[in-house]
């Protein structure tokens, strides 16, 4: 089990510009969480996955930004067009809504992409 | 919608001793559950402990126990034998039961530091 794994680490880009990030879940986790986090905050939920299907979007994930899951495994975040207020770490966490015990269906996270836009 | 509050942005405690952390949450569901999570600075959150709403026991793992009280919405976590790596952001978090309410919400977070 290498855990939740996300890609890049770090990213800079000048305001404009488009970026994409990876997530790479648990390999048995079914379920995939993206999440945003502002300095000083909690994390927002932006959407999330079960399996390929994209079960919900928040609010927060304006026309701009898009997440896709194919085939089920890694997922990836794009932000279009990139505005100073998308400086954020973007975090992913996945889940398996099977299993039994504590790990049911408990979120672990992976280490984050954190954005900088110029 | 689910809200989740963490009233104290900071707290301090002596190497050794005991430190409780408050958290209070708002919603209309009977089925969910609760969670601490573990941010150390520049590193990944790491889940601490996990409550599920329906169970009256208290969940504890090792020198981290919670105190749920379902009726008034608190959901404290303690910490005893406070030990340096303790130090971190903590935050509180609130999980849905019913399908489509899968998603965590957040409080603010405290951050917790930890006095030698």
């Amino acid at each position: 089990d290498t855990g939740v794994s996300q890609d890049p680490r770090h990213k800079i880009t000048k305001r404009g510009q488009n970026v994409t990030f990876r997530c790479d879940p648990i390999s048995e986790h079914n379920r995939l969480y993206w999440y945003r986090q502002t300095l000083g905050q909690g994390p927002e939920f932006l959407t999330y996955f079960q399996n390929e299907a994209q079960l919900e979007k928040s609010r927060l994930l304006s026309d701009r930004f898009s997440a896709e899951r194919p085939k089920g495994s890694f997922s990836t975040l794009e932000i279009q067009r990139t505005e100073q207020g998308d400086s954020a770490m973007y975090l992913c966490a996945s889940s398996s809504k099977t299993g039994t015990g504590a790990a049911a269906d408990t979120q672990y996270f992976g280490p984050g992409t954190r954005l900088t836009v110029l | 919608a689910q809200t989740v509050t963490q009233s104290q942005p900071e707290m301090s405690v002596q190497e050794a001793e005991t430190v409780t952390l408050s958290c209070t949450y708002d919603t209309s569901e009977s089925d969910y559950y609760l969670f601490w999570y573990k941010q150390p600075p520049s590193r990944q959150m790491i889940l601490v402990i996990r409550q599920e709403a329906y169970k009256q026991q208290n969940a504890t793992e090792n020198r981290f126990s919670v105190n749920f009280q379902k009726a008034a919405k608190s959901f404290s976590l303690k910490i005893s034998d406070s030990q340096l790596g303790d130090a971190a952001m903590y935050f509180c978090a609130y999980r849905g039961e019913n399908f489509g309410n899968e998603k965590l919400t957040f409080g603010t977070g405290t951050r917790l530091t930890i006095i030698p």
